[in-house]
């Protein structure tokens, strides 16, 4: 079975802080993703890597940044914590030429103060 | 703004009936269509995936695409308790690399 984990569950920080997301995939997926979920609006995408170093913005890039320096690995970074961050974040992974089967982590829910 | 819209419900079904999601997208060119389920504190799961126009059925469930009408449903036949859960439909859009667009969802209640 494809494992997407992420590094912690709950979080809570505070307004300013610079935030770090872990998300690591064991399936060698080429793909991965970071998504929030917010309740109305469904999942957004904030950022996707296809590969090692690269990256590309989602629908709603501002605010993050990301970082893939390993294949196995996707990190998402909010560089200054606001409350409007406060959200459920998914990471996700896929191979290529799949059509976007997602596999999703348990996903991590980021409260901010 | 490439849209997936849905019917937030809920959507309440008794236990044995056919439960029928529905999802309309707005981007013409969009070529591969997926359903996931997600249940209550948990993340979602795919379960079904259409890229052709018709029907797909694997088990209990079918989906169904109309890439005329933009349109595409999820259909649970024999609906227990255990489908219980909010269903998002995702669309892959055209002209961008590995971008999904999901809905809202829809929550489905199938009661006893």
């Amino acid at each position: 079975d494809v494992k997407v984990t992420q590094s912690s569950r709950y979080l809570v920080k505070r307004t300013g802080e610079k935030v770090f997301l872990e998300c690591v995939q064991d399936m060698d997926h080429e793909n991965m993703f970071w998504y929030r979920q917010d309740p109305g609006l469904g999942l957004r995408l904030i950022y996707f890597s296809y590969d090692v170093k690269m990256k590309e913005k989602g629908d709603i890039p501002e605010g993050y940044s990301v970082s893939r320096e390993k294949k196995e690995r996707f990190s998402l970074i909010l560089e200054s914590a606001s409350t409007n961050q406060t959200s459920m974040y998914l990471c996700a992974s896929s191979f290529p030429g799949e059509g976007l089967k997602l596999f999703f982590g348990s996903g991590t829910q980021l409260s901010v103060l | 703004q490439k849209e997936v819209e849905q019917n937030s419900g809920p959507l309440s079904v008794p236990e044995g009936a056919i439960a029928s999601l529905n999802c309309t997208y707005s981007d013409r060119g969009s070529q591969s269509f997926f359903w996931y389920r997600q249940y209550s504190g948990k993340s979602p799961e795919l379960i079904m995936f259409i890229y052709s126009n018709g029907d797909k059925e694997d088990g209990r469930f079918t989906a169904q695409l109309n890439k005329a009408s933009q349109y595409v449903s999820l259909l649970i036949r024999d609906s227990q308790p255990s489908d219980s859960a909010t269903y998002l439909c995702a669309v892959k859009i055209s002209g961008g690399y590995n971008k999904l667009i999901f809905g809202a969802g829809t929550r489905l209640a199938v009661h006893p």
